[in-house]
């Protein structure tokens, strides 16, 4: 299985400034075929399902805030807030779609300091 | 707008069967464009995949789940489901049912249900 680790488990950030959530994959996710990392980001806020966020490592889902965005190859990856409003409070998960069982990271907590 | 609902008994005894259905409304779930996945979370806890199916009815499970889990679909009621045999107390957790967002087994999950909750418990 590819193990997803992410980093730091929760983070507090002021109204205004930057979020910035790492996940790491065990292997790489990175097909060498179609040169695109199989890695989704999620938003989960309290009692409601996962919202996807972001697919193909950096392309934003329909309707997701351009503060959000997500960068990285391979197995390193970041997902950034640029500014971060009060909305965004939530847990944030990675997901591997590379193969096989498809597995998530554990999730980062973000809160307002 | 498609919307994914998920159904089924609140609590479930040790050592039987959590059956499961998802209603797929606003779209079908005989489109030859998506897969369809289950997705579970242990209260408190992270996402863990279940297994994804096709409308043929063909399957893909979670390795540590195969031996106790079967996903179905009836194209008739556009519904799709999941049955696990044999539950224990860390069956307990909110089962999402999911859109793939293509037609492949591993995928990301781009529509979801809200949840419904399971416990198991005598």
């Amino acid at each position: 299985d590819i193990v997803m680790t992410q980093s730091p488990d929760s983070l507090a950030v002021s109204l205004g400034e930057r979020a910035t959530i790492n996940c790491k994959s065990s292997q790489s996710v990175l097909y060498s075929s179609n040169n695109k990392n199989y890695l989704a980001w999620y938003q989960q806020k309290a009692g409601q399902p996962p919202k996807l966020l972001i697919y193909w490592a950096s392309t934003r889902e329909s309707g997701v805030p351009d503060r959000f965005s997500g960068s990285g190859s391979g197995t390193d990856f970041t997902l950034t807030i640029s500014s971060l409003q009060a909305e965004d409070v939530a847990v944030y998960y990675c997901q591997q779609y590379y193969n096989s069982p498809l597995t998530f990271g554990g999730g980062t907590k973000v809160e307002i300091k | 707008q498609l919307q994914l609902q998920e159904s089924g008994p609140g609590l479930v005894r040790p050592s039987e069967t959590l059956s499961l259905t998802c209603t797929v409304s606003g779209g079908s779930v005989s489109s030859s464009s998506y897969y369809w996945g289950w997705i579970r979370q242990p209260p408190g806890k992270g996402l863990e995949w279940i297994g994804s199916m096709y409308y043929s009815g063909s399957t893909s499970y979670n390795p540590s789940l195969r031996s106790r889990v079967t996903m179905s679909v009836d194209t008739s009621k556009n519904q799709f489901s999941l049955k696990v045999t044999s539950v224990t107390a860390a069956d307990t957790a909110v089962y999402y049912c999911a859109r793939l967002g293509n037609n492949a087994y591993y995928y990301y999950m781009d529509v979801w249900g809200k949840g419904t909750t399971a416990t198991v418990s005598s």
